[in-house]
C-alpha cells in the first residue's frame, strides 16, 4: 500500500463546477500537509500549507480529518486555468527533512 | 519569492558520459534534494542534504552522487549516465522544519534529461 494514495483521475467537470479530491495517508505520524498543483511538463508549485484541521484560500479550501487519514483539497467555482495535476504530500515527524512523502497525483481537466 | 534555478531545461546525453546537473536557491534554504518523476511512478527522491557538505540518500541513489559544497548550490552526479536515467530531474530547497513541522519544498524548473 503507498504511504499516501491519491484518486489518479481524471476528473473532468465543466467551468464553475465545484470538484472535491481526496487523498489518504497511512503513516499516522503525518503532522503537516501540503498540496501542489503540476502543469504538464512544469515544476510542481506549493498551492496550500494544512498544518492543522484545514486551510483556507480564496476558491481553495484544504480539510484534514485526522482521525481518519485524509486530507481534501476543494475547488469552487473551477476556472479553466484550475486544469494541472495536484499533487498531495504527507510530512511526518519534524526532525527530519527527508519526511516529506509525495502523492502520484490527481489530473483535473476544466472545460468550456 | 524563493527562486530555484536548474542549470539546464534539456540535456541530452550519451550513456557512459558523466553528467552534472546543477542547482542553485536564493533564499538561504539549509535543505536541499533532487528528484526524479517519470510517468506513472510520481516524484522519487534520489538525495537530499539538510546542511553543506551533508547528504542522504533517498530512496533511489544508485548510480547517482551528490555535492554540496555551498548552501545555495546542489549538484546531482550521474557518474556513468544510463538510458535507465532518462527522466524529468527536479531540484527543490525548503527551510528547516519549525515548530509546526516540516516545511514545503520549492521546486526549479527541472532538467529534462535524455540519454541516447
Amino acid at each position: 500500500r503507498k504511504e499516501v494514495e491519491q484518486d489518479p483521475g481524471p476528473f473532468n467537470v465543466p467551468e464553475g463546477a465545484t470538484v472535491a479530491f481526496n487523498c489518504t495517508y497511512s503513516n499516522s505520524a503525518s503532522q503537516s500537509f501540503f498540496w501542489y498543483r503540476q502543469d504538464c511538463r512544469k515544476e510542481p508549485k506549493l498551492l496550500m500549507s494544512v498544518y492543522s484541521s484545514g486551510n483556507e484560500d480564496g476558491r481553495f479550501t484544504a480539510q484534514l480529518n485526522r482521525a481518519s487519514q485524509y486530507i481534501s483539497l476543494l475547488i469552487r467555482d473551477s476556472k479553466l486555468s484550475d486544469s494541472a495535476t495536484y499533487l498531495c504530500v504527507s510530512a511526518q515527524s519534524s526532525g527530519s527533512a527527508r519526511q516529506l512523502t509525495f502523492g502520484s497525483g490527481t489530473q483535473l481537466t476544466v472545460l468550456p | 519569492d524563493v527562486k530555484v534555478t536548474q542549470s539546464s531545461r534539456y540535456l541530452v546525453k550519451r550513456t557512459g558520459e558523466k553528467v552534472f546537473l546543477e542547482c542553485v536557491q536564493d533564499m538561504d534554504h539549509e535543505n536541499m534534494f533532487w528528484y526524479r518523476q517519470d510517468p506513472g511512478l510520481g516524484l522519487r527522491l534520489i538525495y537530499f542534504s539538510y546542511d553543506v557538505k551533508m547528504k542522504e540518500k533517498g530512496d533511489i541513489p544508485e548510480g547517482y552522487s551528490v555535492s554540496r559544497e555551498k548552501k545555495e548550490r546542489f549538484s546531482l552526479i550521474l557518474e556513468s549516465a544510463s538510458t535507465n536515467q532518462t527522466s524529468m530531474y527536479l531540484c527543490a530547497s525548503s527551510l528547516h522544519p519549525s515548530g509546526q513541522g516540516n516545511q514545503p519544498q520549492h521546486f526549479g524548473d527541472g532538467t529534462r534529461l535524455s540519454i541516447l
